[in-house]
């Protein structure tokens, strides 16, 4: 099974600063055809995950664009550029490379200092 | 728009049965692959059980094989996990979840304890 770890497990932020999450896999996502195997999801409190990034950099619909994915094989990384309160809850990264075997990070919890 | 809505969750004794449905609406049921996905309180995420969209493929995480059946009504547009041999550690949200990338989507899940 791919391992997902992910880091800081807690990041306390600042509104309007900017914020930055770790995600790191045990083996390579990076398909041959040129995707990286690697999405992000959101789970705000007290709701169901929702989703933000697929294939490592691609925003789902209706996701503002102050969240970024980037990152290709083991290493990857999700940034928020400005952070806001509504961005509050924990962030899961989830391989999706040995479909349908799917493995998720940890979670990093999220809050405002 | 796309709904999953899971029932049949509840308190059961350890080496119980449950039974649990997602009623899924908002999208071509019988063209997407579903899985189960569950949470114990305060933990992360663990993918326990796919299905494809015909029904012909089935996947089961270690944690629950031999015990969960994972089937579908594509008729009924329902998703369902029977639940056998019930332990403490099954304990968890359980969320019925189309991962799909772009078209990703969760229910808000039913909650399963399992503890006499």
């Amino acid at each position: 099974d791919i391992v997902m770890t992910q880091s800081p497990l807690s990041l306390p932020v600042t509104p309007g600063e900017p914020a930055s999450i770790s995600c790191r896999s045990s083996q390579s996502l990076l398909h041959s055809n040129g995707n990286n195997y690697l999405d992000w999801y959101l789970q705000k409190p007290g709701q169901s995950p929702q989703i933000l990034i697929y294939l490592g950099s691609k925003r789902a619909s209706g996701v503002p664009d102050r969240f970024s994915g980037s990152g290709s094989g083991t290493d990857f990384t999700l940034n928020i550029s400005r952070v806001e309160a509504e961005d509050v809850g924990v962030y899961f990264c989830m391989q999706t490379l040995q479909t349908p075997l799917f493995t998720f990070g940890p979670g990093t919890k999220v809050d405002i200092k | 728009e796309v709904r999953l809505e899971e029932s049949g969750g509840g308190l059961v004794q350890p080496g119980g049965s449950l039974r649990l449905s997602c009623a899924a609406s908002g999208f071509t049921f019988n063209s997407y692959e579903l899985n189960w996905v569950r949470q114990a309180p305060g933990k992360g995420l663990e993918w326990i059980s796919y299905i494809s969209s015909s029904g012909s493929t089935i996947y089961y995480a270690d944690s629950v094989k031999g015990r969960f059946t994972i089937s579908r009504d594509n008729a009924k547009n329902t998703l369902y996990l029977q639940m056998n041999s019930l332990r403490a550690e099954d304990t968890a949200v359980y969320y019925c979840a189309r991962l799909l990338g772009a078209v990703s989507h969760w229910g808000q899940g039913t909650l399963v304890t399992v503890s006499s």
